[in-house]
């Protein structure tokens, strides 16, 4: 049991539509991170908010957005869906130092896209 | 780029076994590397966590080393139990001009038969 919690557990959404997805981390984490984990694949880095401001993003086009709260939750929102985002959506907090800390991971949002 | 590969992709033994997995990067440069197990649909759990300055951490019948001047790690898992069985993922953390990030190899699926 990691402290870190997502919601839902799944979805499924067609495709054009926006969808939201909600992580909350452990108390004290200011450090949150969101993967995209296909299946069969390790997951990939979409982006890492420290203090609510993004300080990191990989490879991936700002129809994914996010946003993290003062009370340790945070969001990762997807506009217009597409097939290929049909994935496992992993979020992983840390304590304060982003670089040194342990990632825990929550337990995932598995998005299917029709 | 950072690129990390795990080797093999699929393992089966039997119950009892000692066994190492493994795991490489291509750029040394990096702050730390963990090593994560998945159960099927399942979110991530951190086995060990070696900062770049250590050469090896040690939790229960789990052994990881790391040797960052050749860009790989082994975790080995001695006297295997059904238990075991999941897929295990190593990652090292390492800064881009996109920010730090985790970058995670393809996984290793473990099957230890009774």
């Amino acid at each position: 049991e990691t402290g870190v919690t997502q919601s839902p557990t799944h979805l499924i959404k067609t495709r054009g539509q926006q969808v939201t997805l909600r992580c909350s981390s452990q108390s004290g984490h200011n450090t949150v991170s969101w993967y995209q984990q296909a299946l069969g694949q390790g997951p990939q880095f979409i982006f890492q908010y420290y203090r609510e401001e993004e300080n990191g993003r990989g490879n991936f086009p700002p129809r994914f957005s996010g946003l993290q709260f003062p009370n340790y939750s945070s969001e990762l929102n997807v506009n217009a869906l597409e097939l290929d985002d049909s994935a496992l959506y992993l979020c992983a907090s840390s304590l304060d130092s982003p670089l040194e800390d342990e990632q825990f991971f929550g337990p995932g949002t598995r998005l299917t896209v029709l | 780029k950072q690129e990390v590969t795990q080797i093999p992709a699929a393992l089966s033994v039997p119950e009892g076994e000692n066994l190492v997995l493994n795991c490489s990067f291509t750029d040394s440069a990096i702050y730390n590397l963990q090593w994560f197990r998945q159960d099927p649909g399942k979110g991530l759990t951190s086995l060990l966590l070696i900062q770049s300055s250590q050469r090896e951490q040690t939790s229960g019948r789990l052994n990881a080393s790391l040797d960052k001047s050749s860009g790989r790690s082994t975790l080995y898992i001695a006297a295997s139990q059904p238990g075991d069985s999941a897929t295990y993922l190593c990652a090292v953390r390492h800064y881009t001009n996109a920010g730090n990030m985790l970058t995670f190899g393809g996984g290793t699926r473990l099957m230890v038969k009774p």
